[in-house]
């Protein structure tokens, strides 16, 4: 499956914890993207990312939350300290280039008790 | 912010019915895509439309991108319940740098046998 990976696909914290979710691209993709989606809302941009690279955080609440693409491996969303409110659906999308299509992995599923 | 105002919010419908969906915004979007998602999954890609007045088919359902390039639609001939799930229509606004892509909250339609 060439698929874009997320893991895990469910992930329990408790408040004060910190939250790690993985997406590993399609292959031959170098430009991934995260979204959150909260309950009865619909998907919201979080953060743009090409290897290395940060290119557009405008949609990352300015605390506790920060992601990566290392030049090896996966692309990271890091969530420090959790709290209820961040319980959601956490998406991942990767495109081969920057106005390519976007293609979803099939999420990861953050519960915070 | 832009916005992408999806219609109807619910739909639900009998098998062999036509329907239509509709994703407007005051914005103009370089691109339009619609996908498809089904419950506890990702967001799966249908199609992307990018030309003013652009009409494209996928065997049942016709998707249509607005002269203005402000608003689309997808309509689904001889609904069956395979159908069934979440319709997302998602942009790339020309006004925002990058590749984010901004959701529409979505239309749940359900097609009963």
């Amino acid at each position: 499956n060439a698929g874009v990976m997320q893991n895990p696909r469910h992930l329990v914290r408790r408040r004060g914890q910190e939250a790690r979710l993985r997406c590993s691209p399609m292959k031959g993709h170098s430009h991934v993207y995260w979204y959150r989606q909260l309950p009865e809302e619909g998907l919201k941009f979080m953060v743009y990312l090409q290897k290395e690279n940060i290119i557009d955080e405008s949609g990352m609440p300015k605390e506790r939350f920060s992601a990566e693409f290392p030049k090896e491996g996966p692309s990271i969303l890091r969530i420090q300290q959790v709290v209820r409110g961040d319980s959601a659906a956490y998406f991942c999308a990767s495109s081969l280039n920057r106005d390519g299509e976007q293609y979803f992995g099939p999420g990861t599923r953050l519960t915070v008790t | 912010t832009q916005l992408l105002e999806q219609s109807p919010q619910f739909l639900s419908i009998q098998e062999g019915e036509n329907l239509t969906v509709y994703c407007n915004s005051s914005s103009v979007f370089s691109s339009l895509q619609w996908y498809r998602q089904e419950p506890g999954e990702g967001p799966v890609l249908l199609v992307t439309v990018v030309t003013g007045g652009e009409v494209k088919k996928l065997k049942r359902l016709t998707f249509q991108f607005g002269d203005a390039r402000k608003d689309s639609s997808l309509h689904i001939t001889a609904a069956q319940p395979g159908d069934t799930g979440l319709y997302l229509c998602a942009g790339e606004s020309e006004e925002t740098s990058g590749s984010r892509l901004t959701f529409g909250e979505g239309t749940q339609l359900t097609v009963n046998p």
